[in-house]
C-alpha cells in the first residue's frame, strides 16, 4: 500500500491564481481531511469528508473548496491565492475514528 | 472554541534523561488523544494514543497518562536518545456529530548527546 499520497510537493503560486491540491489514499478509509500547519504552529483543518460525497468544514474552510466523488480522492481547491495561504498543506486519513494517518505534505508559497 | 493547550513549548535534554510534554483540553466529552511526532520536513507520525476509558499506556520508552478530572494529559519519554529528537503534538479529539481532533501547537525536543 503507499498509504496517503499528495501532489504536488512544491508549489509557488502569484497572488490571485488558483490550484488544486490532490491527496488519494489506497487503505479503503472511508474519513479524510486536509490541514494546514504554518510554521512553528499546529495543524489546523480545514475540511472533512466522511465519506463520498459528503464533506463538511473545519476550524479555518474559508478560501478553500473540496469535493469527495470518491473513497479515494480528496483534492483541495483554492480559488484566488492570497499570501496568508502560505503553509504547509497534509492530507489525512482514517477507518473511522481510529488513527489519522497523514500524507507527505504540500509545501505552498504564495508571492 | 475547543482548545487545547501544550507545554512547553521547547524542551531541552541530556541523552538518557526523562522528559515530559503536558497538554491540557478544554472540552469535557474528549475521549481520544493521541500523540504525534513529527521531524523537520516530514509528515506528522503517530507514537502513541490513549483513550478516555485507559488512565495510562506504555510502549517501551513511551508513556501517556491521563486525567480526566483535571483534564490533562502527558507524554513520558524515558532514556531518551539523539533520534527523539523531534516536534511532539498532542491532540484532543472534540465531538461535533463527528469527532476531529484539535492540535496543541507542539513541543520541540531536543535530545543533547
Amino acid at each position: 500500500n503507499a498509504g496517503v499520497t499528495q501532489t504536488p510537493k512544491f508549489r509557488i503560486l502569484k497572488i490571485g491564481q488558483s490550484m488544486t491540491l490532490q491527496c488519494a489514499q489506497d487503505m479503503n478509509h472511508n474519513y479524510m481531511y486536509w490541514y494546514r500547519q504554518d510554521p512553528g504552529m499546529g495543524l489546523k483543518l480545514i475540511y472533512y469528508s466522511v465519506g463520498a460525497g459528503i464533506t463538511d468544514k473545519g476550524e479555518v474552510p474559508n478560501g478553500y473548496n473540496v469535493s469527495r466523488s470518491t473513497t479515494e480522492d480528496f483534492p483541495l481547491r483554492l480559488e484566488l491565492a492570497a499570501p496568508s495561504q502560505t503553509s504547509v498543506y497534509f492530507c489525512a486519513s482514517s477507518r473511522g475514528q481510529e488513527t489519522q494517518y497523514f500524507g507527505p505534505g504540500t509545501r505552498l508559497l504564495v508571492l | 472554541g475547543e482548545n487545547v493547550e501544550q507545554h512547553p513549548s521547547t524542551l531541552s535534554v541530556q541523552e538518557g534523561d526523562s522528559a515530559v510534554i503536558k497538554c491540557t483540553y478544554s472540552d469535557s466529552a474528549s475521549n481520544y488523544f493521541p500523540w504525534y511526532k513529527q521531524e523537520l520536513g516530514k509528515r506528522p507520525q503517530l507514537i502513541i494514543d490513549i483513550r478516555s476509558n485507559v488512565g495510562e499506556k506504555k510502549d517501551q520508552r513511551i508513556a501517556v497518562t491521563l486525567n480526566k478530572t483535571a483534564k490533562h494529559f502527558s507524554l513520558h519519554i524515558t532514556e531518551t536518545q539523539p533520534e527523539d529528537s523531534a516536534v511532539y503534538f498532542c491532540a484532543a479529539s472534540i465531538s461535533t456529530g463527528f469527532q476531529k481532533l484539535v492540535f496543541g501547537t507542539g513541543t520541540r525536543l531536543l535530545v543533547s548527546p
